[in-house]
């Protein structure tokens, strides 16, 4: 499967301010996606990346919050804009490397927002 | 009714004994099945697939998919003390076109 590398791998934030989290895949990817992973909780799907176009957020998450970007089939990032305590989660890039395929993860961002 | 669901746990299983973890889903039409394991502060992991009913087996993991039932399990046979972990099960959801993972049930596997 692809090797997928995620970074910075943990960082530690102050409140107000914003982080970009990279996703860098060893190959060509069909889809990306963004999760996020509160402490005891289950993944939470934040969007899917779309080559060349705006993402695909799911109910209770905005651009405007997660502004992704993905300019071609290996590469995306995850802005989190305007940090505060609640934002503290590990972020997770997951890959479909070709249609109707498992997804598999990058090794996340651990995040704290003080 | 949550669209997948598990039991949290913890499940307490002895070493050498088959750990069995269950799922259900709520989308008839669901095609996709998927077993993670996760460590602690670590990524999930794939460790199964299954797309049609009955049993697929994998070494000393066997995934069984029971679509009229709406259930998907996963038996560990010979459990080892690396296996205690938290498992979660993922449903691709027809409907919304989407990976669904349930709240995981975490296992230990005693010595």
């Amino acid at each position: 499967s692809a090797v997928i590398s995620q970074k910075p791998s943990r960082d530690i934030c102050q409140r107000g301010t914003s982080l970009t989290i990279q996703c860098q895949v060893d190959s060509q990817v069909t889809m990306m996606f963004w999760y996020r992973q509160q402490p005891g909780q289950s993944l939470t799907l934040i969007a899917t990346a779309n080559q060349g176009s705006e993402a695909t957020y799911e109910s209770g998450f905005v651009i405007d919050k997660f502004p992704i970007s993905r300019p071609n089939l290996t590469f995306s990032t995850l802005t989190v804009s305007n940090m505060s305590p609640e934002d503290s989660s590990i972020y997770l890039c997951s890959v479909e490397e070709q249609g109707n395929q498992p997804q598999h993860f990058g090794d996340g961002t651990r995040l704290s927002i003080l | 009714q949550k669209e997948v669901e598990q039991n949290s746990g913890p499940l307490s299983v002895p070493e050498g004994a088959i750990a069995s973890l269950n799922c259900t889903y709520s989308d008839r039409v669901s095609q996709s099945f998927f077993w993670y394991r996760q460590y602690s502060g670590k990524s999930p992991e794939l460790i199964m697939s299954i797309y049609s009913n009955g049993d697929k087996e994998d070494g000393r993991f066997t995934a069984q998919l029971n679509k009229a039932s709406q259930y998907v399990s996963l038996l560990i046979r010979d459990s080892q003390p690396s296996d205690s972990a938290t498992y979660l099960c993922a449903v691709y959801q027809t409907r919304d076109e989407k990976l669904t993972f349930g709240t995981g049930t975490r296992l230990t596997i005693i010595p």
